[in-house]
């Protein structure tokens, strides 16, 4: 079964940019769609968009389109999330999560990675 | 597409049922003959978790007291003997259309 492990928390100031990896272990992210999803302290969840690296597709959230970017390495075991012009509205637990998309099998998103926190302050 | 979750809490006693609505604003009927709607649940501190996927296919390992069910836009988790563990939030996920979204959650308490 396919792990994701995320890379470790960021404190960042406002106007930088983080940029948070996702490392699947034990599989890779061929035929799946990786989910970004957030969640502000004491919030539910937010998805944030997805990446299918193998056709090399991604979606975005109207909110964050033109500040986040997904991409994912050549052997499509690490995938990545940058956030650019960071607010303090964007400190978050950030979470990576696999799943399928349309004609790839369920879209269950069965294996989520286990958070990083990202803090955006001055 | 917004998903609607009621109640926003429930207080269950241990070994009792339990009931979780979701309303979605859209069907989650696709044209391929799925529906995307699926729950997730999720303790303090910790990432969600897979419990239904397509409206009622339990994950694996997911104990069979757990029941998803529904159509169109109208859905139900039904937990069939709530235990100690169930203590946390669910929510639903449509995965039918962009973005895709998350119900507010209804969190699970015990009595």
């Amino acid at each position: 079964q396919v792990r994701l492990v995320q890379s470790g928390a960021e404190v960042k100031k406002p106007g930088t940019s983080v940029k948070v990896s996702c490392r699947a272990s034990g599989g890779t992210f061929r035929n799946s769609a990786i989910s970004w999803v957030r969640q502000a302290p004491g919030q539910g969840p937010e998805w944030l968009g997805r990446f299918i690296p193998t056709i090399g597709s991604s979606n975005y959230v109207q909110k964050l389109r033109n500040r986040v970017t997904f991409d994912a390495d050549e052997t499509m075991t690490t995938a990545y999330l940058v956030l650019s012009r960071l607010r303090s509205e964007d400190s978050a637990v950030y979470y990576c999560a696999r799943g399928g998309y349309f004609g790839s099998g369920s879209h269950g998103m069965a294996a989520w990675g286990q958070g990083t926190t990202v803090i955006v302050s001055s | 597409i917004v998903m609607t979750q009621t109640p926003h809490s429930l207080s269950v006693t241990p070994g009792q049922p339990a009931s979780l609505s979701c309303t979605s604003s859209q069907s989650l009927l696709h044209s391929d003959g799925e529906t995307y709607v699926h729950w997730y649940f999720q303790r303090a501190g910790q990432p969600p978790q897979l419990l239904i996927s397509e409206v009622s296919n339990r994950f694996s390992g997911v104990p069979d007291r757990f029941r998803g069910s529904g159509s169109g836009t109208e859905f139900t988790l039904r937990i069939t003997r709530v235990e100690a563990e169930d203590v946390g939030v669910y929510y639903c996920v449509q995965t039918v259309q962009l973005p895709w979204t998350f119900g507010q959650g209804t969190k699970v308490e015990m009595k």
